[in-house]
């Protein structure tokens, strides 16, 4: 058990719905990261944040989104979706020395089916 | 930019055979490097890390030296066992401050067979 949790673990909705996908980090973490797992794209980075502010974006879309809020769990909001959005989507948590980035720690995931 | 390429897998083995599986890198900077084990059906785990240029990671019989002149980190056991067939994913962790993001290779499926 790494510490992370990630609810749903399942999500099975239609194309054009909007989900949220939750994310509580370790305690004591203060950066979350969230990863898409699809079988076209492989593991990709989509967002970090650290202490609630946006630290890096990467190869997310503008129809998702995320926070994190003031209790250091964090959401993953997707919108408008789409069946290639299908995917298992990771959460991982690691910081709690802000001055050196160490391991990251990945939640079990949530894998969401778009029908 | 920074990017992981690892060996093509399914990588099939018999019980007690001898392990590598192959991970390059091209990055920028000192990146830390990863080994990373996805089980069927579960989250991603750290298997092992290295931080620096000839460390060693090392867990669970499992091994990886950091190799900066051949941009390597590949991975090893001297002996595997059934329970060891899952999904292994080599990942780095590039350049300095607070982002961190890691970065995948494509992962290689080991089966292990008794």
């Amino acid at each position: 058990d790494s510490g992370v949790t990630q609810t749903p673990k399942h999500l099975i909705t239609a194309t054009g719905q909007r989900v949220t996908l939750r994310c509580s980090p370790r305690s004591g973490d203060l950066s979350v990261y969230w990863y898409q797992q699809s079988l076209d794209q492989g593991l990709q980075f989509l967002i970090q944040y650290y202490n609630g502010e946006e630290r890096a974006k990467g190869n997310i879309l503008e129809r998702f989104s995320a926070q994190q809020f003031p209790d250091l769990h964090s959401e993953l909001n997707l919108s408008s979706l789409e069946l290639g959005d299908s995917a298992l989507y990771f959460c991982a948590s690691s910081v709690r020395d802000p001055l050196r980035p160490d391991t990251q720690y990945f939640g079990p995931g949530t894998r969401l089916t778009v029908l | 930019g920074d990017s992981v390429t690892q060996m093509e897998g399914p990588v099939t083995l018999s019980e007690e055979a001898f392990l590598t599986i192959n991970c390059t890198y091209t990055a920028t900077g000192y990146p830390s490097l990863f080994w990373y084990v996805q089980y069927p059906g579960e989250g991603l785990q750290l298997l092992l890390k290295a931080t620096k240029a000839d460390d060693k990671g090392s867990n669970k019989g499992f091994e990886a030296t950091y190799r900066k002149e051949t941009t390597s980190f590949h991975l090893e056991k001297g002996s595997v066992q059934v329970s060891d067939s899952a999904v292994y994913f080599c990942a780095l962790r590039g350049g300095s401050g607070n982002t961190g993001k890691l970065i995948f290779g494509q992962g290689t499926t080991l089966q292990v067979k008794p």
